[in-house]
């Protein structure tokens, strides 16, 4: 069965520490993509990043950078010198795209909390 | 360019009311997903639509429905609404069925009393 995990449900930081949030996920399939979004209090979700399961390079976006490991079937996220602006709810997900598959499987989120 | 609009942004209703939920997708974009999010939990799906028909059904009960127009808007719908459908449903949508990109609404909170 298709699973994702974020052990993480809350963390707190001071504001320009390094923060890594974790995910680990469970499929079946070859093909499939996973997924960070932010969700602050407003509701919406926020696209962070899309990776394939084929593209297995680390990347980096300013302040952000993710970590692809198939081998132990993780998508680690982290934020360097971490802001107030990056207090939210963190979400991992999972896409797969085999058959009519055509949902995202998402894990329960940690809450990050990022204090001045 | 506008993003996801969904409406109405809050609501509230009663128990065994009925109601309907919008969605509007970024210009071009052909699909639409639903997804029920609970306080404190991940988002679950509850269904896709991609040129009007349906391509995708999470675990939820039939009284909730949906439907595609030919504008790619799109309606939730939920009948004799229980208190535990109270949620925040959440309109995604993506250029493709396949969903290689999600852009996401604010959402509506729905509150059944």
């Amino acid at each position: 069965a298709q699973k994702v995990t974020q052990a993480q449900t809350e963390i707190s930081v001071v504001e320009k520490e390094d923060v890594t949030l974790d995910c680990v996920y469970e499929t079946r399939d070859t093909t499939y993509y996973l997924f960070w979004y932010k969700q602050p209090p407003s509701g919406e979700l926020v696209f962070l990043i899309r990776r394939n399961s084929f593209d297995e390079q680390n990347e980096i976006s300013g302040r952000y950078s993710w970590n692809f490991q198939k081998s132990t079937s993780s998508f680690n996220f982290t934020i360097t010198a971490s802001q107030v602006v990056d207090s939210a709810v963190y979400f991992c997900a999972l896409s797969e795209h085999a058959g009519n598959n055509r949902k995202l499987i998402w894990g329960l989120g940690t809450s990050l909390a990022v204090n001045p | 360019d506008a993003g996801v609009t969904q409406s109405p942004t809050h609501l509230i209703k009663t128990r065994g009311q009925h109601v309907t939920l919008r969605c509007s997708p970024i210009s071009g974009h052909k699909s639409v997903s639903w997804y029920q999010q609970v306080l404190g939990q991940g988002p679950q799906f509850i269904f896709q639509y991609y040129e009007k028909e349906e391509r995708g059904r999470g675990n939820f009960p039939d009284r909730f429905s949906a439907r595609q127009f030919p504008n790619y808007s799109s309606e939730l719908n939920v009948n004799a609404l229980l208190l535990g459908d109270s949620a925040l449903y959440l309109c995604a949508s993506s250029l493709e069925d396949r969903g290689y990109g999600y852009t996401f609404g604010s959402g509506t909170r729905l509150t059944v009393v």
